[in-house]
């Protein structure tokens, strides 16, 4: 299977407590994105990487989220001192910058997150 | 700020029968819209695209209309299956910028 793998799939933590999930990208791609789904609404981009680069922060991300891409491949997305806000589905997706298809993304199984 | 919007949360369609999921969007200068579809606990998986060129693309049984001047775009499904019940998501992105951005979603459900 060469498509977008996460884990853990399934977190479950206590408020205030850290978490971190790994994402490895479609191994070609260049770009790496996270996004963050609650039930109902469509995914909300939260960050994107450009190889090890992070370009492009939401407002979403607040200073307890970080994200990196140490060696432009596999990446982390870590949570501190976690809220019950932040229970969602953390998604990772990829894409091939100059492909035909760049601009498509395609997205990991997801790694749900539930904040108690 | 919804840019993209899919008005409808929920469609229920006989098997067989044509499926028009619909989406709107606000931003004039979105020129590639995507469609995917997501089941419970997976990720989205994509399944068509359009680029702001085109009216329209078809791939298999799915079709994408475009509309610019009405700033719409619908996924036709023809015929619909069982296997097509799911979450569908409209989402859209210009040149230059790096994200796509979601509607919230229809669930689309193929009765027997």
């Amino acid at each position: 299977d060469t498509g977008v793998s996460q884990n853990p799939r399934h977190k479950i933590t206590k408020r205030g407590q850290n978490v971190t999930f790994r994402c490895d990208p479609i191994s070609e791609h260049n770009r790496l994105y996270w996004y963050r789904q609650t039930l109902g609404q469509g995914p909300e981009f939260l960050t994107y990487f450009q190889n090890e680069a992070q370009l492009e922060k939401s407002r979403l991300l607040s200073d307890r989220f970080s994200a990196e891409r140490p060696k432009g491949s596999f990446s982390t997305l870590e949570i501190q001192r976690t809220e019950q806000g932040d229970s969602a589905m953390y998604l990772c997706a990829s894409s091939l910058l100059g492909s035909r298809s760049g601009n498509t993304i395609y997205f990991g199984e997801g790694s749900w997150l539930t904040v108690v | 700020d919804q840019q993209v919007k899919q008005n409808s949360p929920s469609l229920s369609v006989q098997e067989g029968r044509i499926s028009i999921l619909n989406c709107d969007y606000t931003n004039s200068m979105f020129d590639y819209f995507l469609w995917y579809k997501k089941y419970p606990a997976e990720g989205p998986t994509f399944l068509i695209s359009i680029s702001s060129i085109k009216d329209k693309n078809e791939d298999g049984r799915f079709t994408v209309f475009l509309n610019k001047s009405a700033k719409h775009l619908s996924l036709h499904i023809v015929p619909s299956q069982p296997g097509d019940s799911a979450v569908y998501f409209c989402a859209a992105s210009y040149q230059g910028a790096q994200k796509l951005v979601f509607g919230q979603g229809t669930r689309l459900t193929i009765n027997p």
